[in-house]
């Protein structure tokens, strides 16, 4: 989607280091959200942001932190990356009653 | 808690023919549902919603259809073609679009 773009597309790290991804929109929607898509199962909210500095957790929280200090971007650290984190990881945007819009996400690895 | 899931993880047809792709939903409260298409290494695509106050919605050679009796959701394309072969994906969300629940997906291959 020409609107939103994620960066890095593809990251290998180790165990234990930070990582940080950047989600960044170009069609001024309220809502972002960052995903995680793994095999055998469906697409699942790490965390999801409805304003500037307004955030909520997801179903699979814990272990991420996100922040949003303009509308146009949306941040998602690992403060501390583990294996299990290992993950194709999707950005997200909409409106309020509108479908969700996608970037073609981010490979991470965690070695 | 809630779940979206389909009933046929893989489906293979014929180019031309249609093909129909099945989706089961367990939240009767929800009101709006989308088809979301992923090809390998991109994002998902928007295909078509529909929301809980239709039985159907058509688009470009698609179709989705809302059985809210039996809560079941489907996907029909018209006249498939090569380039429809991807993931697809239902999803199951409120009024405002937050806090989706995907399916895991069923896997269309299109054969010459």
């Amino acid at each position: 989607d020409a609107g939103i773009t994620q960066s890095p597309r593809h990251k290998v790290t180790e165990t234990g280091t930070p990582v940080t991804l950047r989600c960044h929109q170009t069609e001024n929607h309220r809502y972002m959200y960052w995903y995680r898509q793994d095999p055998g199962h469906g697409l699942r909210l790490i965390h999801y942001s409805y304003g500037v500095k307004d955030t909520d957790k997801g179903e699979v929280s814990d272990g991420y932190s996100v922040s949003r200090s303009k509308t146009e971007d949306f941040l998602l650290t690992l403060e501390s990356a583990t294996s299990s984190q290992t993950s194709v990881y999707f950005c997200a945007i909409s409106e309020v009653n509108q479908p969700q819009h996608f970037g073609d996400g981010t490979r991470l690895s965690i070695l | 808690g809630e779940s979206v899931g389909l009933h046929l993880p893989t489906l293979s047809v014929q180019e031309g023919d249609n093909s129909i792709i099945n989706c089961a939903y367990s939240n009767s409260a929800s009101d709006y549902f989308i088809w979301y298409k992923q090809e390998s290494g991109k994002g998902p695509q928007f295909i078509i919603d529909i929301r809980s106050n239709m039985d159907k919605r058509q688009g470009q050679r698609v179709t989705v259809l809302l059985n809210k009796t039996v809560k079941h959701l489907s996907l029909q394309i018209a006249a498939t073609q090569p380039g429809d072969s991807a993931v697809y994906f239902c999803a199951q969300g409120g009024n405002y679009g937050q806090n989706f629940v995907f399916g895991p997906g069923t896997r269309l291959s299109v054969l010459p």
